[in-house]
């Protein structure tokens, strides 16, 4: 059974840089054909996709995040990871990973990790 | 950017029928898929693809795509249903995932 989890500080400076991991186990990013995503969600508000990686690398971002996002991925550890530079107190949110169930960048996340909280601190 | 709206709330009794509105430019044209969130809980995928229901999900949930506007249709809802739900599409023209705002379906 797919399981994600994600992993990382859960308290971050301003204008610093926000680090997360995804690690997978139930499947293995290298020999699946599935883009795997990162999703957030701020307290009390919307849900916001940040981009998707495929295991060769290639990737998809949100446009409005595209200048401080690099979405990577890691096969030796069936991991992938989110690198957010020059935060804001308005990057605070609850992060998730995820992997859809389809092989399209397209298809919708079915399989989501539980989420980590990362605080943007002044 | 495309933009999806939803109606921040809806509200309806237990027994009855709730739907639940997306509406984006010629939204018929492409896929529809819709998430259930509860406080404290990852999103669950309830619709794909407009109408497809994934595995475990009753079949009191269904969608529904035509011209400007999507639809959630939760039949018989029960106090379970209570939650935050959500729309979402690829945009073809960005290569980009976009999310509606959200709808907090109460359970009155």
């Amino acid at each position: 059974q797919l399981q994600l989890q994600e992993s990382g500080p859960g308290l971050v400076k301003a204008s610093e840089t926000l680090s997360l991991t995804c690690s997978v186990s139930g499947d293995f990013i290298s020999t699946t054909s599935y883009f795997w995503g990162w999703i957030r969600q701020p307290p009390g508000k919307g849900l916001e996709w940040i981009g998707s990686v495929y295991f060769t690398g290639n990737t998809f971002y949100n446009p409005s995040l595209k200048s401080r996002v690099t979405i990577s991925v890691d096969t030796s550890k069936n991991q992938f990871s989110l690198r957010l530079n020059s935060v804001t107190a308005a990057d605070t949110a609850v992060y998730y990973c995820a992997r859809p169930e389809g092989l399209l960048p397209s298809s919708p996340f079915h399989h989501w990790g539980q989420g980590t909280l990362v605080t943007v601190s002044s | 950017s495309y933009v999806l709206t939803q109606p921040a709330s809806v509200s309806v009794a237990p027994g009855q029928t709730a739907r639940i509105t997306c509406e984006g430019d010629n939204i018929g044209g492409i896929s529809v898929h819709w998430f259930q969130q509860k406080p404290g809980q990852a999103p669950v995928l309830v619709i794909s693809h407009d109408t497809d229901r994934p595995s475990g999900i009753p079949e009191r949930f269904s969608g529904s795509n035509s011209g400007n506007t999507a639809t959630l249709t939760i039949s018989r809802v029960a106090a379970g249903d209570e939650a935050d739900y959500y729309c979402q599409v690829w945009e073809n023209s960005r290569d980009a995932v976009v999310f509606g705002g959200g709808t907090k379906l109460t359970v009155l």
